[in-house]
């Protein structure tokens, strides 16, 4: 069983472009959790989403920022119009039932130039 | 307002050493703590899960206690090992079980 994965590792986006980050959560896992940490700082939730809905977005910046987890495919976290503030490493978790443990993926690292 | 804090911040020992973590929340209500180890530049891995009833579990060399009366928890590292260096978080989640409070960690460096 597979753990969680994301894509891309790295990404580097100039300011004003948009930036996708994927993430495909452990066989059997239909809840999906996005975090950013920034450097030397600890991680700070995002959204939380359920197979089509998204359950949570109380951490998510309310413009440019938007997620998704269709029902087939990975979940996605799309930021348009990036900023150098955008810089940070995102990660996703998932977890089979909600509020059980969560499995972290290795987080997709965005740097803004 | 709830909140995780953990202290210390940052803790270097030799190793072969024990070492304790803390971890002080004022969230509620309550559901169950966690602590994660992340290693530098990788996602956060479970360590230990506690609920309300326990007061201490172990996973090896890793030992978590929680006073749920004091809002406290430790995560106790005997005879550390070099590869013991990351950062520890501890994770409050509430029973609604959608609403995680993550500490910042404490970072860990573990020298020969």
């Amino acid at each position: 069983n597979a753990g969680v994965m994301q894509n891309p590792r790295h990404l580097v986006r100039r300011r004003g472009q948009e930036a996708r980050l994927r993430c495909s959560p452990m066989k059997g896992h239909s809840h999906v959790y996005w975090y950013r940490q920034l450097p030397e700082e600890g991680l700070k939730f995002m959204v939380y989403l359920q197979k089509e809905n998204i359950i949570d977005e109380s951490g998510m910046p309310k413009e440019r920022f938007s997620a998704e987890f269709p029902k087939e495919g990975p979940s996605i976290l799309r930021i348009q119009q990036v900023v150098r503030g955008d810089s940070a490493a995102y990660f996703c978790a998932s977890s089979p039932i909600l509020g059980d443990t969560q499995y972290f993926g290795p987080g997709t690292r965005l740097t803004v130039l | 307002k709830n909140q995780v804090e953990q202290s210390p911040q940052s803790l270097i020992i030799l190793e072969g050493k024990n070492c304790t973590l803390q971890c002080n929340y004022t969230v509620s209500p309550f559901s169950n703590l966690r602590w994660y180890k992340q290693d530098t530049g990788r996602g956060p891995v479970s360590l230990t899960i506690m609920t309300f009833s326990e007061n201490t579990k172990s996973n090896g060399r890793y030992t978590a206690t929680l006073d749920a009366d004091t809002k406290q928890s430790s995560l106790h590292i005997t005879a550390s090992q070099l590869s013991d260096s990351a950062s520890y978080i501890c994770v409050v989640t509430t029973n609604t079980g959608n609403q995680f409070y993550f500490g910042t960690g404490t970072s860990l460096t573990v020298i020969p």
